[in-house]
Order: structure tokens, then sequence, then C-alpha cells
């Protein structure tokens, strides 16, 4: 069975710091590895997108990696800033088009 | 270039009830799926459709269902709303199809069921 599992659930961070979310995922075969920011009573924004041959992609502070060896992936927010706050949410496609979704992260930021 | 628009944004329904829900996606996208959002369960994938053809379907029961329209607006109905139907749901636009294509997030229906 495909599954994606997010960690930790939720995590509170001060303004400033950065933090790394992480995602495994049992999904096979792997097509590519996507990450969104959701912010809260809106709809997922997508971050990152990578496929088997990327290890590493970056969108300004948020830097994504991907080892599909080991099937786990990372999301690092460097120096957090308040409107970080939002729950990041890690999505596995398989060949077949099918999308796994992660539980998501809960990220808090305070000043 | 406009984004994914859902209405309505917000419902309030009662057990028993139905209700419809649109979705017009970014002009020019094809393909547009479903997803139910609760706090347990995290996003769940209701179904997708293609060029007015549903493609592929998660596992809900028959209650949901949809359709696509030759404009590519989708809708979902929910018939005989139960208490746990409550949720956003969220549709998604690509320009062809889950597997490659960047997903384009509406900003949900909100869908209280008393």
């Amino acid at each position: 069975k495909n599954q994606v599992e997010q960690s930790p659930q939720s995590l509170i961070i001060l303004e400033g710091k950065n933090c790394t979310l992480q995602c495994n995922y049992t999904v096979s075969p792997f097509s590519n590895l996507r990450w969104y920011k959701q912010d809260t009573g809106r709809g997922p924004v997508s971050l990152t997108i990578m496929t088997f041959s990327e290890n590493t992609k970056s969108n300004g502070r948020y830097t994504a990696t991907l080892d599909a060896d080991t099937k786990q992936s990372s999301l690092h927010i460097t120096a957090s800033q308040l409107s970080d706050s939002a729950s990041y949410i890690c999505v596995v496609s398989a060949n077949d088009y099918k999308l796994s979704f992660g539980a998501g992260t809960t990220v808090t930021v305070r000043a | 270039k406009a984004g994914v628009t859902q209405t309505p944004r917000y419902l309030i329904k009662t057990r028993g009830q139905q209700v419809t829900l649109s979705c017009s996606p970014i002009s020019g996208h094809r393909s547009v799926s479903w997803y139910q959002q609760t706090p347990g369960q995290g996003l769940q994938f209701l179904f997708e459709y293609f060029s007015e053809t549903q493609r592929n379907k998660g596992n809900f029961p028959g209650r949901f269902s949809g359709r696509q329209f030759s404009n590519s607006r989708s809708e979902m109905n929910v018939s005989t709303l139960e208490l746990g139907d409550s949720a956003l749901y969220l549709c998604a636009s690509s320009p062809a199809g889950l597997g490659w294509d960047e997903q384009f997030f509406g900003p949900g229906t909100r869908l209280t069921v008393l």
C-alpha cells in the first residue's frame, strides 16, 4: 500500500530560526514528490516538485531534498517568518498518476 | 491568469440533504481533481476528471459523484449527507493530469452538515 508519513505532526519555532520537516514514503513506482504549503482556510500552494533524478530544489527560503534510495524527503525552512505559519503537506505521485498525501506538519512561528 | 475558483465558499446543510459544489479551473487546464480535507484524515482524493471523463477515483462511497463539462468546469455532488461529510472540499486543476503536472488548488468550499 502506498503511504506517505510526515514528521513531526507539529512544531513551534521562534521567528528567524530554521526548521526541517520530514517525509518518508513507500510509494512505488515513484514519479515525483511535491511539497505544498497550506495557510489556514486556504487551498494548498505548491512549493517544490522533484523527480527521481533531482535531490535538491529551492524556492526562496524553502529547500527540499530527496533521497530516492531511502525514500525520504525533507523540507528546510530558513530564517523563518511569521508568514511561514502553515501546514506543510508532502505528496508523492506514482507512475499511474495517483497521488498519496501525507497528513501534514503544522508549523507555528512565534515572534 | 485567473486562479481556480470554487463556489460557494461556505455551505451549511442538514443530514439527508444533498449538495452540489462547483469548480472552475484555470483557463486551458483540462484536468480537475476533487479532495476532501478533514482535521483527522488530512487530504483525501475523491476523483479526477479529464476531458469530461472520470479518469481516477478514490475510495469514497457512491454518494459522492461528479461531472465535468465541455468547458472543463466541474461539479461535485454529495447525496444523503451525513455528519461525517463536514469538511473542506478542495478542487485542483492541472493542464493534463495528476502525475506530471503541477496542480493548482482553489480556496475550497467549507461544508458543515448539521
